[in-house]
């Protein structure tokens, strides 16, 4: 069974760094073609894709936030980190990992429940 | 980069046929594959259709996906309408950089 959980600060104060920690089990991130990724969401408006790192540490960025995001993974203790810089009220919104693997197309198979970050003075 | 547009909302009423438009803004709907995804209010999503046209397992065969290249967009389709399938809809390809983008989402109403 795959799962994966999001985990990290429900606030944080403008100008902070938001690290979140996603944990999964089910499968490897050192296995080919598998990947996690992070997605956000904002109260009651779309999904945003925000970062993805692959089994050989391939790493790709939104282009319209790759300046503040920074992804990394720990294949021992199955997590990915996702660390978000200068964060702005405008960045409140559920964040999800999901894990994505090949089958034809690369899709998210799996999603963590979400986790929502409120950024508030 | 692009955009993938989709209608705001859509709705239809139980045992009918809705389709969900996605339209690509530049360059070819066909180069990259297109995704759909399932949102049910408070839940996280789920993949209804990957690779323009597949199915994972467990979704039922009344979701379907195509592409239409003459209109530069991808479609989901739903017949036998259910009020479980009450939710948002999210569409998702690829850029050139193979960097991933979603549509808008498009609220389904089963009335």
């Amino acid at each position: 069974q795959i799962t994966l959980k999001e985990s990290g600060p429900t606030l944080v104060k403008p100008t902070q760094t938001l690290t979140l920690t996603c944990t999964f089990s089910g499968f490897s991130l050192s296995t080919n073609k598998m990947g996690v990724g992070w997605i956000r969401q904002p109260p009651g408006k779309a999904l945003e894709w925000l970062a993805l790192i692959f089994w050989d540490d391939d790493k790709r960025y939104s282009p319209s936030l790759k300046s503040r995001l920074t992804i990394t993974k720990d294949t021992s203790k199955n997590q990915v980190v996702l660390t978000m810089t200068n964060m702005d009220p405008v960045d409140t919104g559920t964040y999800y990992c999901a894990r994505t693997t090949y089958s034809g197309s690369f899709f998210f198979d799996s999603w963590g429940q979400g986790t929502l970050v409120t950024v508030s003075s | 980069n692009f955009m993938l547009t989709q209608p705001h909302s859509v709705s239809e009423s139980p045992e009918k046929t809705v389709t969900i438009s996605c339209t690509h803004s530049s360059g070819s709907i066909a180069t990259n594959y297109v995704q759909w995804y399932q949102q049910r209010p408070g839940s996280a999503p789920t993949t209804v259709i990957y690779q323009d046209n597949q199915r994972p397992s467990g979704v039922p065969d009344r979701f379907s996906g195509s592409i239409d290249s003459s209109s530069n967009s991808a479609s989901l389709t739903i017949s036998g309408l259910k009020t479980e399938d009450e939710a948002d809809y999210y569409c998702q390809s690829f850029d050139v950089n193979h960097l991933w983008v979603f549509g808008g989402g498009t609220k389904l109403t089963v009335l």
